[in-house]
């Protein structure tokens, strides 16, 4: 089944304490990319890649990371979560501009 | 600066009673407007991409067209699954990413 994973899918954890949320795709998608979603804000972009070593900001990008070192794969990086980042977050991977997203990963930093 | 709008926020609907949403767009060299459903706590799920002016798109009850600066999700005898949050997304020329409206909240009662 053609799809977009995501772990872990809910995660609490504690201002300053790095974590990595995983994303894996299985279609073969060369664009992937990272949004969090926060009531009232709708979506927004953290990051994109549009190949394997090639990543972009998106509209909100600080104090996120990512990397591509293989095509299937996207982490976003939190390297000292703050509270702010509280928020629901969806990976998604593209063919042709049309993107298909995650389960989404609920993270709260406390 | 890129933008998108879409109303209502909230639309509440009587089954069978048809109705539209309104995405309106600005954006420097569109490849493409998107629309997604959104179930509560799940990934959007993709509907339908539109790419010139006068194209349409049809699925089930729903129908999408595009002009020159808005989109339009037409829900036709709409049954209770329908509800859902609707959103938009415009693909943006050089950047190859997707900016999304806030969405509106359907609802539908038997």
């Amino acid at each position: 089944e053609a799809q977009v994973t995501q772990n872990p899918r809910y995660l609490i954890t504690v201002t300053g304490k790095k974590l990595t949320v995983t994303c894996s795709q299985n279609m073969n998608h060369e664009y992937m990319s990272w949004y969090r979603q926060d009531p009232g804000l709708g979506l927004r972009q953290i990051y994109y890649s549009m190949n394997v070593e090639v990543t972009d900001k998106g509209d909100v990008p600080e104090g996120y990371k990512v990397s591509r070192k293989e095509k299937r794969n996207f982490p976003l990086i939190l390297e000292s979560p703050s509270p702010n980042q509280t928020s629901l977050y969806f990976c998604a991977s593209s063919l042709s501009g049309t993107e298909f997203f995650g389960p989404g990963t609920r993270l709260t930093v406390l | 600066e890129d933008q998108v709008t879409q109303s209502p926020e909230a639309l509440r609907l009587q089954e069978g009673e048809s109705s539209s949403l309104n995405c309106s767009y600005t954006v420097s060299g569109l490849r493409g407007l998107f629309w997604y459903r959104q179930d509560p706590g799940k990934g959007p799920e993709f509907l339908f991409t539109l790419y010139s002016a006068g194209e349409e798109k049809e699925k089930e009850r729903l129908k999408a067209t595009l002009t020159k600066k808005e989109s339009f999700l037409h829900i036709t005898a709409p049954k209770p699954e329908d509800s859902a949050t609707y959103l938009c997304a415009v693909g943006r020329g050089s950047q190859g990413n997707l900016i999304f409206g806030k969405g509106t909240k359907l609802s539908v009662k038997p």
